[in-house]
């Protein structure tokens, strides 16, 4: 079956380095998504891992390790914008749609 | 680039109105399109997929006769919530993709907050 968990919130401070986990478990894996959602909006693109390794975009690094089912998103110089939604999702070969984790809210404190 | 348009972004009408919400890729073509629904503080759920000239794919639960999907072209997709009650009161959010394959990213529309009365 398909199974993504991450946890449920997480908080932080502002200026802090925060990483988000998130482990997978599909049949016929093809590729890891991050996206980012602030309350009452719909979600926006972050990132994209398929093979292993770091993948660096500015103040955001999403990690992915397909042998271990494994990804994070590593935040740094956090700012109270951050406070959001950080959603996980897999792809797969065998189906169009996206498979979405329950998502991480995060609080960011001054 | 890669732009999504809903429309509109909230409805407001009374129980047994059929409400029609449209999803446009503006600046590419969308081979597949999808509808979610998210409920407060919650996840995503993805209710359809629909593929353009096809029928769409409903997820387990999804009432096919309630949430009617038209894919009439590579940039439109609507759904019509029909005969809406309370109960369907959601946030209602298009996504498209450029392939069929899940290895390419959705870009979300801005979403649709439906309230009946």
């Amino acid at each position: 079956g398909q199974n993504i968990d991450q946890p449920t919130e997480m908080t932080a401070t502002e200026g802090a380095i925060v990483q988000i986990n998130c482990t997978y478990q599909t049949s016929g894996f093809n590729g890891l998504f991050w996206y980012q959602q602030h309350a009452g909006e719909a979600p926006t693109f972050l990132s994209y891992n398929v093979l292993d390794g770091l993948e660096e975009k500015g103040r955001f690094s999403s990690f992915l390790s397909r042998s271990k089912g494994y990804s994070y998103l590593l935040l740094k110089e956090l700012q109270m914008k951050d406070s959001a939604s950080y959603l996980c999702a897999v792809g797969s070969y065998n189906t169009d749609k996206l498979i979405f984790g329950t998502g991480t809210r995060l609080q960011v404190f001054p | 680039g890669a732009v999504v348009s809903q429309h509109p972004s909230r409805v407001i009408c009374k129980s047994g109105t059929s409400v029609k919400i449209e999803c446009r890729s503006l600046d590419f073509q969308a081979t597949t399109m999808f509808w979610y629904r998210q409920f407060p503080k919650k996840s995503l759920m993805l209710m359809a997929t629909s593929n353009e000239g096809s029928k769409a794919t409903y997820e387990q639960g999804v009432e096919k006769d309630k949430f009617l999907i038209n894919h009439a072209s590579l940039t439109l997709s609507t759904l019509t919530v029909t005969s809406a009650h309370p109960e369907d009161s959601s946030f209602y959010i298009c996504s498209a993709s450029t392939t069929v394959r899940g290895n390419q990213p959705q870009h979300f529309g801005d979403g649709t907050r439906l309230s009946i009365l």
